[in-house]
C-alpha cells in the first residue's frame, strides 16, 4: 500500500535534548512538508523539500533542521533551540508542490518535552 | 487578521441535520482545499476547488471567488462526520504555491 508513515506516534524527551522525527514515503512524490499543529490554531509551516538534497525553510523554521538524501525520506530533527517544542507535527507529501497538487498526509507524531 | 478565516469555530449538531461550515479568505489564490482531521490526528484531503461546485457523496463544497469565500455543506449528516474540518488557501507563484491554513472547526454530530 502506498503512503506515508511517520514515527514515533508518541515521543518523550527531556528538555534539551534533540529529537529526531522521522518520515517516509512510497508515492514517489517530489515534495514533502513538514507542519506543526498546536491546541486552536492553524498547521503552520516548518520545512518543506520540492526535490532531494533541496529544501527551504517554511514559517516557523527556527529551532529545526531537515535533511533530503533520499526522495522517499524526510526527516525533522527538533533541536534544543526550539523554544516551545511541544506539539504535534504532521509531515505531508505531494506530487510536485504545483497550484493543484494535492497534500497527503501522514499520521503524525505528538511530541512531549518534559 | 488571520488570511484565512473559518467559521463556526465549534459546531454541535444532531444526526441528520444539514450542516454548513464557512471559509473566508483575504488573499489571491490559486485553489482552495478543504480537509477532514480525525480525532486520533490524520488529515485526509476532501476537496480541491478553484472554480464552482464539487460534491462528493454526502458532502459539496462551493467557492465564490469575487467574494473570497468558500462553504463545505455535509447533508445527512452522521456521528462519524464528527471531526475537525479545515479550510486551507494555495497561494500563487510567489508564494511558492504554499498553504494557508485555517484553525479550523470542530464538529460533533450526536446520536
Amino acid at each position: 500500500d502506498g503512503g506515508i508513515t511517520q514515527s514515533p506516534k508518541y515521543l518523550f524527551r527531556k528538555e534539551g535534548q534533540n529529537v529526531t522525527l522521522s518520515c517516509e514515503q512510497n508515492l514517489n512524490h517530489d515534495a514533502m512538508y513538514w507542519y506543526r499543529q498546536d491546541p486552536g490554531q492553524g498547521l503552520r509551516l516548518i520545512y518543506y523539500s520540492q526535490i532531494v538534497n533541496d529544501f527551504q525553510k517554511g514559517d516557523i523554521a527556527e529551532g529545526y533542521s531537515v535533511s533530503r538524501e533520499k526522495k522517499e525520506s524526510f526527516p525533522l530533527t527538533v533541536t534544543s533551540a526550539q523554544k516551545n517544542p511541544t506539539a504535534f507535527y504532521l509531515c505531508a507529501s505531494s506530487i510536485a508542490g504545483g497550484a493543484f497538487d494535492t497534500q497527503y498526509f501522514g499520521p503524525g507524531t505528538r511530541l512531549t518535552v518534559l | 487578521k488571520n488570511e484565512v478565516e473559518q467559521s463556526p469555530q465549534n459546531l454541535t449538531a444532531q444526526e441528520g441535520e444539514f450542516i454548513t461550515i464557512n471559509c473566508s479568505y483575504s488573499v489571491g489564490i490559486s485553489a482552495l482545499h478543504w480537509l477532514q482531521q480525525h480525532p486520533g490526528g490524520g488529515i485526509v484531503s476532501l476537496f480541491m476547488l478553484s472554480s464552482g461546485k464539487k460534491k462528493h457523496g454526502r458532502l459539496i463544497a462551493t467557492i465564490n471567488i469575487q467574494e473570497k469565500h468558500s462553504s463545505l455543506h455535509i447533508t445527512a449528516s452522521h456521528p462519524r462526520d464528527s471531526a475537525v474540518y479545515i479550510c486551507a488557501v494555495k497561494g500563487g507563484w510567489d508564494s511558492n504555491y504554499q498553504l494557508i491554513w485555517g484553525a479550523g472547526t470542530k464538529l460533533i454530530i450526536k446520536p
